[in-house]
């Protein structure tokens, strides 16, 4: 299984709502990631999970909460989002943990919309 | 800040010929670089790496090349094929597990 699975595809919420993207491997990686990815624009790191604890935090505003229940699993909690919001979010997964860099194996991605 | 730029938002290129792809870089920490393809409704997916160690990493019909001096690295395809159709994006990392793109570059390869 060389997959990371992204749910769901798309998400349409309004800006009162409260949703959740998830994010599941099942390769034995280490480290987590979400990236936001704006039309013609680089995928922007978000967050960054190495052996289920928070390495990095990019100053994301804290309307997005991040959570790694376990190994396999990364969560992406949503609340109060604004429409500039809007993106396609990606998850990633690799399999080092700190001090290693590997490739990164990434989702299809959830595209969300905020009205 | 952008510390991966990769100018040029398309590139155009025959069948059969060479597809040359280019990135460059700001930060001197960066010290592992990898290039990763996307195909429109799919993840990215990885294509080839070199660490700074090394000026040049070939896998088939990709070769990548890093100078150091320049801050700046390359792709390289040949023959291109009208499958590597597909955005490519350049990364580049001073420390695991952190990892940043570049914008892209859209490859279209004509048969």
């Amino acid at each position: 299984d060389t997959e990371v699975t992204q749910t769901p595809k798309h998400l349409v919420m309004g800006m009162t709502n409260k949703k959740s993207l998830k994010c599941e491997q099942h390769m034995g990686h280490r480290a987590m990631y979400w990236y936001k990815q704006k039309a013609k624009k680089p995928p922007e790191l978000m967050f960054v999970y190495s052996y289920e604890k928070l390495s990095i935090n990019e100053s994301v505003p804290s309307r997005f909460s991040p959570e790694c229940p376990n190994s396999s699993l990364l969560n992406l909690h949503l609340h109060a989002l604004q429409p500039e919001d809007s993106a396609l979010y990606l998850c990633a997964s690799s399999l080092p943990g700190p001090g290693l860099i590997g490739e990164l194996f990434f989702g299809e991605g959830s595209r969300l919309t905020v009205l | 800040d952008q510390q991966v730029k990769q100018n040029s938002p398309s590139l155009s290129v025959q069948e059969g010929r060479i597809s040359i792809l280019n990135c460059d870089y700001t930060n001197s920490m960066f010290d592992y670089f990898l290039w990763y393809k996307k195909y429109p409704a799919e993840g990215p997916t990885f294509l080839i790496s070199i660490s700074s160690i090394k000026d040049k990493n070939e896998d088939g019909r990709f070769t990548v090349f890093l100078n150091k001096s320049a801050k700046h690295l390359s792709l390289h395809i040949v023959p291109s094929q009208p499958g590597d159709s597909a955005v490519y994006f350049c990364a580049a990392s001073a420390q695991a597990p952190d990892m940043r793109f570049g914008a892209g570059t859209r490859l279209t390869v004509k048969p």
